[in-house]
């Protein structure tokens, strides 16, 4: 059965100070990773598409990276307003179905 | 453009009442889905559209009934509801076959009472 997992549940991180999410993925035929962020009560803003290992993707203080059986999602010198719920998910048909992690949820603190 | 528009923001139903969601997206995109994500939860798929015909419905109720009118529009005409469907109902849309990103909307809030 394909899985996804993501940890921890939740970060809490001071201002400026760099961490890693994981997400573990065991899934048969992996067409993309994808990673959100999700403010409270908003739709995932989408972030991120990984597709092979050893590729790396970045954007402002965030950096993603998919191996063969992991992806991480980098935040350098975090902000207050990173705080979000860091979501990733897998496709691996061709309709498009995506299937989540639980999420991380990250808090940072002036 | 990649922008999925959601209305309403803000939903509240009773159990008898009949009330739709309605999602739009004006990027081409030939897939559009329906989530439904309970608090602290992630989303969870109920149903897929590809050029406008149902292809997955993630054996939902029928108390929620799908429609695509069209490739821009989809539609969640909502029927009977139970306390316990209360959630945050998201659309989203993709291009087919690409395997590259779906693109959310801001989500219903839905609350039935």
């Amino acid at each position: 059965e394909d899985q996804v997992t993501q940890s921890p549940e939740a970060l809490r991180l001071q201002e400026g100070e760099s961490s890693s999410l994981n997400c573990s993925y065991t899934v048969s035929g992996l067409r993309g990773l994808f990673w959100y962020r999700q403010d409270p009560g908003k739709g995932p803003e989408f972030l991120f598409t990984l597709y092979s290992a050893g590729e790396e993707k970045e954007k402002e203080r965030l950096k993603a990276t998919l191996t063969k059986k992991e992806s991480f999602l980098h935040i350098t010198a975090p902000k207050p307003e990173d705080s979000a719920t860091y979501l990733c998910a897998s496709l691996t048909d061709s309709w498009g179905k995506l299937q989540f992690g639980a999420g991380t949820q990250v808090v940072v603190t002036p | 453009d990649t922008e999925v528009t959601q209305t309403p923001k803000h939903l509240v139903m009773g159990m008898t009442n009949k009330k739709s969601l309605k999602c739009e997206q004006h990027m081409g995109h030939r897939a559009m889905y329906w989530y439904k994500q309970k608090a602290k939860k992630p989303p969870e798929l109920m149903f897929v559209y590809s050029y406008e015909k149902l292809s997955i419905n993630e054996s939902v109720p029928s108390r929620f009934s799908p429609e695509c009118p069209n490739s821009s529009l989809l539609n969640l005409h909502l029927h009977a509801l139970q306390p316990e469907d209360s959630a945050l109902y998201l659309c989203a849309s993709s291009h087919l076959d690409l395997n590259t990103e779906a693109f959310f909307g801001q989500g219903t809030r839905l609350t039935v009472v």
